[in-house]
């Protein structure tokens, strides 16, 4: 199936620390590159988005960078807290009303 | 506002045998999509709905499908059941928005295991 692709599946930080997950992504005609969120026993959810035309966009806590050069995406957590562990997804949405959604990667948040 | 919901959450069903499953969108949402989640595949693409039509398709052999209601109501249907069919099944519903992301609110989905 299609997909964005992550380079790290696992990332382990320690609490208050910054936290960085990375995303390749391979369709140059995507719109929109959206970060979702999602904690066990739970549908992902809604965390931040960026228009193709930007590089970067802050959230509260979160920043999302944008390389279209080198089709990567970035999602920036500061000061990590326990309630951030969970997997985070990459998604572009492509031809006007199709989610694609990469691999996730999970995030430990260690006390 | 209630999010959205889906039935049954949790199914088991032997190989051969067909499963339906159902999602009620947001209220006011008019597309629909589903996705698969499985541990080695991630979330992939199954189809998308609007005004009771499918204007997506993913890359799913043809026992899976889907309908919409005029309600916006949706179902998706897997016949012939294969082992590879266990995963949880996660539907999302967003406003249509040509000029925004059309951001997903997803329920919490329906895990089916396939013996």
């Amino acid at each position: 199936g299609e997909n964005v692709g992550l380079h790290l599946p696992t990332l382990s930080v320690q609490e208050g620390d910054n936290s960085i997950i990375n995303c390749a992504y391979s369709n140059s005609a995507s719109d929109y590159f959206i970060w979702y969120k999602q904690e066990s026993g739970k549908g992902p959810q809604f965390i931040i988005d960026i228009r193709s035309n930007m590089d970067k966009r802050q959230g509260q806590r979160v920043t999302v960078l944008l390389n279209k050069t080198v089709k990567h995406l970035s999602l920036q957590i500061a000061a990590t807290q326990p309630g951030d562990s969970a997997v985070y997804f990459c998604a572009e949405r492509v031809g006007g009303f199709k989610t694609i959604f990469g691999a996730g990667t999970r995030l430990f948040v260690k006390a | 506002k209630a999010g959205v919901t889906q039935t049954p959450r949790y199914l088991i069903k032997t190989r051969g045998q067909q499963v339906t499953l159902s999602c009620s969108p947001i209220s006011g949402h008019r597309s629909v999509s589903w996705y698969q989640q499985t541990p080695g595949q991630g979330l992939q693409f199954l189809f998308e709905y609007f005004s009771e039509t499918q204007r997506n398709k993913g890359n799913f052999p043809g026992r899976f499908s889907g309908r919409q209601f005029s309600n916006s109501r949706s179902e998706m249907n897997v016949s012939t059941l294969e082992l590879g069919d266990s995963a949880l099944y996660l539907c999302a519903s967003s406003l249509e928005s040509r000029s925004g992301a059309n951001v997903l609110t997803f329920g919490a989905g329906s895990r089916l295991t396939v013996l």
